[in-house]
């Protein structure tokens, strides 16, 4: 069954600590993403990887970084979470045109 | 304005109607995807198109860059079709760019 897993599902921090939301997938695909979705818009690119260690920028990198270790997971680091930084963060992964998400984690900063 | 219009902002059909969802872009894109978001959070991918038309069951979606628009039409609307549609065109010569629309919220009537 295809699958892409995301922990945690709901994380509430405060203001200035660490944030890591880890994202899986036992599809192999080589390329996966994060986006975040804030009320009354789609989603935005955050970061995209293709492949292992093979990371680029995508629309609002600022704030955030991932790492790529290993081609089923794909994390976002947040090092000094911010309140605007509040969103549901959407990860997923494609192999070819097809991209499949996760359910989301859904992040408060306070 | 924005690189990515989609209209209507929302919708309502009964069950049975068919109905088509639009998105306008403001500059040449590369290709274009189309989502639903189900009322749970949940994203599918619904298609991927780089040029032309495209059927899957009761879904067809068009994408003409030259005319800088994308469609997509429902027919025959059931309960589930209800959520959010979301088009995402690809732009950028090189560097991997996605910009989303602000989606189509639709709402099925029995």
């Amino acid at each position: 069954d295809m699958k892409v897993t995301q922990m945690p599902r709901y994380l509430i921090k405060r203001m200035g600590e660490n944030v890591l939301l880890e994202c899986g997938q036992d599809m192999s695909h080589e390329t996966m993403y994060w986006y975040r979705q804030d009320p009354g818009l789609g989603l935005q690119l955050i970061y995209i990887s293709y492949d292992v260690d093979s990371n680029s920028e995508g629309d609002i990198p600022k704030g955030y970084r991932v790492s790529r270790k290993k081609r089923e997971h794909f994390s976002l680091i947040l090092d000094s979470a911010k309140t605007n930084q509040t969103s549901v963060y959407f990860c997923a992964s494609s192999q070819g045109d097809e991209q499949y998400f996760g359910p989301g984690t859904r992040l408060t900063v306070l | 304005g924005m690189p990515v219009e989609q209209n209507p902002p929302a919708l309502s059909l009964y069950e049975g109607a068919d109905s088509g969802l639009r998105c306008n872009f403001s500059t040449t894109m590369k290709s274009v995807q189309w989502f639903q978001q189900n009322h749970r959070g949940r994203l599918i991918t619904l298609f991927y198109l780089a040029q032309g038309t495209k059927e899957n069951g009761r879904l067809k979606s068009t994408f003409n860059s030259k005319e800088r628009y994308s469609t997509l039409h429902i027919k025959d609307a059931q309960l589930e079709d209800s959520g959010t549609y979301f088009c995402a065109a690809e732009a950028g010569a090189n560097a991997y760019k996605v910009i989303f629309g602000k989606g189509t919220h639709l709402h099925v009537l029995p």
